[in-house]
């Protein structure tokens, strides 16, 4: 039990383009998402806290307006890198509660 | 300083050692003590879950959680080279929240 599911699994876009990621709960029902993005041999670093049917709680220095979130229903939570540039080439990971300490398999993003 | 510091590494062991993987902290408040495991390009996968100081052992793994001294271990017998994997821990203050607090990792590499 507790499967997060992330799709894409990878991604590449052109700079200034948009890119969406979902992160999906297959089997429970999750009231709230994380997203965390990783760059390469450094630590996972929260970007934000998802609740199912109001707005994300943005950590100091994330761009809100940047990184919209929406988790519109409670097995779906999505993340728009809007504009992306090439220093938001990262790997973005999602994980659920109740089961929190699940993670999704992650999305490689790479803005060319 | 960091909440929480974990040597990066990388520990190259042979097969069959036993690794000893740690972390130290710094808020007091942490209760609940996590052990991942990340193998390059995927999300991480739990290992263990601790709450209380002693230890925890669940196959080759044991966690041990030293509260007083703000310092946490993993340790791994009879590695094997499917061992080889990047392990964070992870620390929150409360179940409730499950916003996550990483080390940078430590890369381990068994050596067949």
């Amino acid at each position: 039990g507790a499967v997060v599911s992330q799709h894409p699994s990878w991604v590449i876009c052109k700079s200034g383009t948009s890119v969406k990621i979902e992160c999906r709960s297959l089997d429970f029902q999750a009231t709230t998402m994380f997203w965390y993005r990783q760059f390469p041999k450094q630590s996972l670093m929260l970007m934000a806290t998802s609740n199912e049917g109001s707005k994300a709680t943005y950590e100091q220095g994330v761009e809100k307006d940047k990184f919209l979130i929406n988790h519109a229903s409670l097995t779906l939570s999505t993340l728009t890198v809007t504009s992306a540039h090439p220093e938001d080439s990262s790997f973005y990971i999602c994980s659920a509660s109740p089961y929190g300490y699940t993670f999704g398999s992650g999305t490689r993003l790479t803005v060319v | 300083q960091k909440e929480v510091e974990q040597d990066p590494g990388p520990l190259s062991v042979p097969e069959g050692a036993i690794v000893s993987l740690n972390c130290t902290y710094s808020n007091s408040a942490f209760q609940y003590f996590m052990w991942y495991r990340q193998y390059s390009r995927k999300g991480p996968e739990l290992l263990m879950y601790t709450y209380s100081s002693g230890n925890k052992e669940d196959g080759r793994f044991t966690a041990q959680v030293d509260k007083s001294s703000k310092y946490i271990s993993l340790f791994i017998r009879d590695s094997q080279p499917s061992d080889s994997a990047t392990y964070l821990c992870a620390m929150t203050i409360t179940s409730g929240t499950y916003k996550y607090i990483f080390g940078t990792g430590t890369r381990l590499k068994v050596l067949a």
